[in-house]
C-alpha cells in the first residue's frame, strides 16, 4: 500500500513569509508525528497527534510553528514569519497505534525547506 | 528515552555480515529496542524491534544480551544499498511519542 506522503518535496521560500507543508498518513494509522532535521544532525521532535487527543506540541520551537489535524488524515505544519533557522527537513511519520502500542513509526521523505 | 549509545562510524565488506552494536544500559523491564535506518535524502526506515528474545526479519536480525543493556543489529549479507546511518532507539515506557534520534552509525558498505 502507499507509504506516507509529504508535499511538496522542495520548498524555498524568502525570510518572513509564511509556509504550511502537508503530510498524508498511511490509511488507518492513528499517530502521527512531525520531526524536524537540520543538516547533518539528528532527528528533533516537533508535535505529536493521536486519535481525537488533544497534540502533543511540546516540541514546538517557537509560537510561529503550529499543526494541525483532520480526524485521522491529512496533517499541516505551518511555520509564518519564516528565519533562515528554520532551513530544514521536515519529516512527517504515522503509526498504528490503534492496532499496537508499540507499532513502529513509518515516515516520509521530508520536505527540504530552504530559507533565503 | 532511555540513553543509547552507538560507534560513530563502522566499514563492512560487501557480502559479509554486517554486525551494529547498541548499549543501553538504562533500559528497564518492558521497553523496547528498535532500530530503523535512513539513507541519504530518504525519511528513516524501520528495521526491526524487540523486548528480550531475539527476532529476524526479511531486513535484519537483532540480539538482545540476557541482561538487556546492549543489542546488535545484525544485516546477513550486507549490500552496497545497506550504506546508511543506522539508529538504535529505546522509547519510554509511555510509548513512542518522542523519539529520540540520536547521530547513530554510520555504515559504509564497501566494495
Amino acid at each position: 500500500g502507499a507509504g506516507v506522503s509529504q508535499s511538496p518535496s522542495n520548498k524555498v521560500t524568502e525570510k518572513g513569509k509564511d509556509v504550511e507543508l502537508r503530510c498524508d498518513p498511511i490509511s488507518g494509522h492513528t499517530a502521527l508525528y512531525w520531526y524536524r532535521q537540520r543538516l547533518g544532525q539528528g532527528l528533533e521532535f516537533l508535535i505529536y497527534f493521536q486519535g481525537n487527543s488533544a497534540p502533543d506540541k511540546s516540541g514546538l520551537p517557537s509560537d510561529r510553528f503550529s499543526a494541525e489535524r483532520t480526524g485521522e488524515s491529512v496533517s499541516t505544519l505551518t511555520i509564518q514569519r519564516t528565519q533562515q533557522e528554520d532551513s530544514a527537513v521536515y519529516l512527517c511519520a504515522s503509526s498504528d497505534r490503534h492496532r499496537s502500542y508499540n507499532s513502529p513509526l513509518h515516515f516520509g521523505n521530508g520536505t527540504r525547506l530552504t530559507v533565503t | 528515552d532511555a540513553k543509547t549509545t552507538q560507534p560513530p562510524s563502522m566499514d563492512c565488506a560487501e557480502g559479509r555480515a554486517a554486525n551494529l552494536p547498541c548499549n543501553h544500559s538504562t533500559i528497564s523491564g518492558n521497553e523496547y529496542v528498535y532500530w530503523y535506518r535512513q539513507i541519504h535524502s530518504q525519511g528513516p526506515q524501520y528495521i526491526i524491534h524487540g523486548l528480550k528474545n531475539n527476532e529476524t526479519n526479511e531486513m535484519a536480525s537483532l540480539i538482545i544480551t540476557e541482561d538487556r543493556k546492549s543489542s546488535t543489529l545484525i544485516l546477513p549479507h550486507a549490500t552496497l544499498r545497506d550504506t546508511a546511518v543506522y539508529y538504535c532507539i529505546v522509547p519510554d515506557n509511555f510509548g513512542n511519542e518522542k523519539l529520540t534520534f540520536g547521530t547513530g552509525t554510520r555504515l559504509t558498505i564497501i566494495p
